[in-house]
């Protein structure tokens, strides 16, 4: 079946400019988080939904970074006012939440570089 | 607050040589433990994982990971890598209920000469 999908898979944007990045979770998966990979930091946690619940939103670096989930599937990760240290590749992961252990399915990630 | 320790950065084999990567984790309660492989251009993909029961967990690919929970450990094993396990590999653990966030090591980078 089809897996977790993200779009675009490649951003380049200026600095200041704002940015949406996109994720398809596995359908029928309420959980979704969003996670970031970079030289510095190596693999972080930024935000997780999950179902109806307000977003659990402890991972974001700071207020620059928002994030939605219309309609408990499809979420987007805002950036607004890039700045070069935004770069780095944003990893979307879903599952099927079950209340108990459960793995995460991650998507191919969309490259940021902020000039 | 969880963290997870990977204590080779870069480990370079020959094939069929063996592999043994470290990973030690730092959490109070009861944990998911996981292992993460990303082949060059490609996503993460999931070796294995461990919720509860045998500590000696197989997955992929014939690798296999055991869940000492004295040591706070969960190392990878292989008894055998082939040119084809070039790859970084990143150990995580999560909370085993609810908000199941992964923390992660900072990944080993393995090379395998063929």
């Amino acid at each position: 079946g089809a897996g977790v999908s993200q779009s675009p898979s490649n951003k380049v944007t200026e600095k200041g400019k704002d940015v949406e990045l996109r994720c398809d979770p596995i359908s029928g998966h309420t959980a979704l988080y969003w996670y970031r990979q970079s030289l510095g930091q190596g693999l972080e946690f930024l935000i997780y939904f999950q179902g109806n619940s307000a977003p659990d939103k402890s991972g974001l670096p700071s207020d620059r970074f928002s994030a939605e989930r219309t309609g408990g599937s499809v979420s987007t990760l805002t950036i607004q006012r890039t700045q070069q240290e935004d770069s780095a590749v944003y990893l979307c992961a879903s599952s099927p939440y079950t209340g108990t252990a459960y793995e995460q399915y991650f998507g191919p990630g969309t490259r940021l570089t902020v000039t | 607050a969880q963290s997870v320790s990977q204590h080779n950065h870069h480990v370079i084999l020959s094939e069929a040589a063996s592999l043994e990567l470290g990973c030690n984790y730092s959490y109070g309660g009861t944990v998911n433990l996981f292992w993460y492989v990303q082949y060059p251009g490609q996503h993460l993909q999931l070796l294995l994982k461990y919720f509860s029961g045998d500590p000696l967990v197989k997955g992929i690919k014939g690798f296999e990971a055991e869940f000492i929970k004295s040591k706070f450990s969960f190392n990878l094993r292989k008894p055998s890598v082939q040119w084809s396990d070039t790859a970084e590999y990143f150990c995580a653990v999560s909370r085993n209920t609810g908000f199941q966030k992964l923390v992660f090591g900072t990944g080993t980078r393995l090379l395998v000469s063929p």
